[in-house]
């Protein structure tokens, strides 16, 4: 059975620095590996994708993330964060071999990003 | 950019009745996703539907919902008869292809008293 963990509730980081989130999965075959953030009462929006290829990702709004097979990881980073990049976000895996077509999405990891 | 809308944004309904959730995919997408976020908790699956035909259903998706595609824009979520513990958060998404990313809508908030 798919999983994800995201290990941390709550992320906090201060306005120009670094921000890392992390997840972790579990699934039988190889994964489809994806980032979401969801802003106080609004929709989950797509901010990036691992499919096949590079293990480094660049996606929506300066973010990255980088699939590392060994570790069964698929972390979020920005090199510089923003006030405006406190939300909700969520990763979310599905298998390849999976007939089904969900997601598995991780519990949430809240980001504050502090002036 | 095209993107998923879902109405109502709020609903309250009374135990025991019926509700039906609307979404309207983005237009060239072929698969339709209905997951739930119950107050604090993750984002889970319900059904996906395919072809005019549901694909796949997670154990929440019991006999108390159906979903529909009534016409060529509308994708509906129907809740039979609507326990207190169905209140949550209901999000639709869409896909070009199975592979490809889902979208998903803002949601329609849910509360049964």
């Amino acid at each position: 059975a798919q999983s994800v963990a995201q290990p941390e509730d709550q992320v906090n980081v201060a306005e120009g620095n670094p921000l890392t989130v992390k997840c972790t999965y579990s699934v039988s075959g190889n994964p489809y590996l994806f980032w979401y953030v969801q802003y106080p009462n609004r929709g989950l929006q797509f901010l990036l994708k691992y499919i096949t290829g590079d293990n480094l990702v660049k996606g929506s709004y300066g973010f990255e993330a980088e699939f590392n097979k060994s570790q069964t990881s698929f972390h979020l980073k920005k090199p510089s964060a923003l006030v405006s990049d406190s939300a909700l976000y969520f990763c979310a895996v599905r298998d390849r071999k999976n007939y089904g077509q969900n997601f598995v999405f991780g519990p949430g990891t809240r980001l504050s990003v502090l002036p | 950019e095209p993107e998923v809308t879902q109405t109502p944004s709020h609903q309250v309904t009374q135990m025991g009745q019926e509700v039906i959730l609307r979404c309207v995919p983005i237009s060239n997408h072929l698969y339709f996703y209905w997951y739930r976020q119950i107050l604090g908790q993750k984002v889970e699956f319900l059904v996906s539907f395919y072809n005019n035909e549901i694909s796949e259903k997670s154990e929440i998706f019991d006999d108390q919902f159906s979903v529909e595609r009534p016409d060529g824009s509308n994708f509906t979520l129907k809740i039979r008869s609507t326990k207190l513990e169905d209140s949550a958060m209901y999000f639709c998404a869409s896909s070009s292809t199975q592979r490809e990313t889902q979208y998903f809508g803002p949601g329609t908030r849910l509360l049964v008293l």
